[in-house]
């Protein structure tokens, strides 16, 4: 299947600073790749669809401006979480979804990073 | 009422068992389901995807009854590495040209020696 990295895998940070993670689709372009976050046995949340030359979108209750996405290439998006606080630690999954068949038969797998653990001290 | 809602669980069932996991999902234009594994700490991972026919993997059968709107996953002769959380995981109508998909809360099975 398809290659989804993330990085860093893990990272502690201080509250007040930023957090920058990233996702690559190792092995494909993805023109739309999303973000979730993971709170500890809770289901995965969809935070934003991440767009290829275009504004990221937010759904309900996500900060667009705590949470700045940026999908500057096909095969890469960033999320920065700005002015972390200890409220933010969470696992922060981001995935591409393969482009596949279209129409009714389109697929709409998606191919998950290894998940970034993020801590907010 | 959730978009998605699986069985609570958890599920402890004795190595060889065979565990049933159900899912139902509110929206009825859903497009396409499916059935992730996510072990713990880790990313979820496709398990297998699920048709409206049932189809079967190996040890893992999964099956939709699209006007029931559920979902399910049958997994016979357990094996310890079946220890999982297995997530239930529908696409709903599109916004847009994005294809999102809506994850259940998780269904956690533990299999005993």
């Amino acid at each position: 299947g398809a290659v989804v990295s993330q990085h860093p895998s893990r990272v502690i940070c201080k509250s007040g600073t930023s957090v920058k993670i990233e996702c690559r689709s190792l092995d494909f372009q993805a023109t739309t790749m999303f973000w979730y976050r993971q709170f500890p046995k809770q289901s995965l949340m969809l935070m934003a669809t991440s767009n290829e030359g275009s504004k990221a979108t937010y759904e309900q209750g996500v900060e667009k401006d705590k949470f700045l996405i940026n999908h500057a290439s096909l095969t890469l998006s960033t999320l920065t979480v700005t002015s972390a606080h200890p409220e933010d630690s969470s696992f922060y999954i981001c995935s591409a979804r393969q482009p596949g068949l279209a129409g009714y038969n389109a697929t709409y797998e998606q191919y998950f990073g290894p998940g970034t653990r993020l801590t907010v001290t | 009422r959730k978009e998605v809602e699986q069985d609570p669980g958890p599920f402890n069932v004795p190595e060889g068992a065979t565990v049933a996991f159900n899912c139902t999902y509110s929206n009825s234009a859903s497009q396409s389901f499916f059935w992730y594994r996510q072990d713990c700490r880790k990313e979820p991972k496709l398990l297998m995807s699920v048709y409206s026919s049932g189809n079967e993997d190996g040890r893992f059968t999964a099956q939709l009854n699209r006007a029931s709107q559920y979902i399910s996953l049958l997994i016979r002769d357990s094996k310890l590495s079946d220890s999982a959380t297995y997530l239930c995981v529908v696409n709903p109508i599109s916004s847009g040209s994005a294809r999102q998909l809506t994850f259940g809360s998780g269904t956690q099975l533990t299999v005993l020696p």
